[in-house]
């Protein structure tokens, strides 16, 4: 079955740059998305096509892709984004939909 | 606006059956794939499947083919989620998500989740 991996946890403090990276083989060719979902919430899609933002997600917020791995990049992080972040993607075929098995960020 | 509006906490024996529901509104209900999302307790998201409310189309994650039953009552905008014998490892939070039919099928708008609970 196909697979999309992600570090567990990532840690920076208030103001620096977040950057949590999903490797997978079909990323080449395929795009992904990624959701943030905090403590007892329900997640929220903050990126979308690689690199494109839904509305009312702040321009911290950004997508790039190079090769089997995408990377969503927090600049200026705040302690309000602490959350985990889950990559989404699909395998090769465009059959079978996963997400990754998720990064905690922590902000402090 | 969009809302899915997903029903209430379920505590279940295993063995039991059970059925969870998701409503939607604020968009045309038959024109995107509403799709489930289980989250055990203290994991990650896990792609379930999905049905298109046009034309009752579903699509299963191989995981989960043939463990749960994805339906729509496009009448009433409701998707629903359905077990005919529950187990413990069907414990989690189950989210129903609208999914945006872009250059792939993704998760768009989500449910508030459904918290399943089975346990004798």
């Amino acid at each position: 079955s196909y697979e999309l991996t992600q570090p567990p946890s990532v840690s920076v403090s208030p103001g620096q740059t977040a950057r949590i990276t999903c490797s997978g083989d079909a990323l080449p060719k395929k795009f992904a998305s990624w959701y943030q979902q905090k403590s007892g919430q329900a997640p929220v899609l903050v990126i979308y096509e690689d690199n494109k933002r839904p509305s009312g997600i702040p321009e911290r917020f950004s997508g790039s892709s190079s090769g089997t791995m995408v990377t969503l990049t927090i600049n200026g992080a705040q302690v309000d984004d602490e959350a985990d972040y889950y990559c989404f993607s699909t395998d090769s075929s465009g059959n079978h939909r996963v997400f990754g098995g998720g990064t905690k960020l922590t902000v402090l | 606006e969009v809302q899915l509006v997903q029903s209430g906490a379920e505590v279940k024996k295993p063995g039991e059956s059970l059925q969870i529901s998701c409503k939607g509104s604020g968009f045309n209900f038959t024109s995107y794939w509403i799709g489930w999302v289980r989250q055990p307790p203290g994991k990650g998201l896990e792609w379930m499947g999905m049905i298109y409310p046009g034309d009752s189309e579903i699509r299963y994650s191989p995981s989960f083919q043939g463990q749960v039953t994805i339906s729509t009552d496009k009448s009433i905008n409701t998707a629903n989620l359905q077990w005919n014998s529950l187990k413990a490892s069907d414990t989690a939070m189950y989210f129903c998500a609208r999914h945006y039919g872009g250059a792939i099928i993704i998760p768009d708008y989500w449910g508030q989740g459904s918290l399943v609970t089975v346990s004798s």
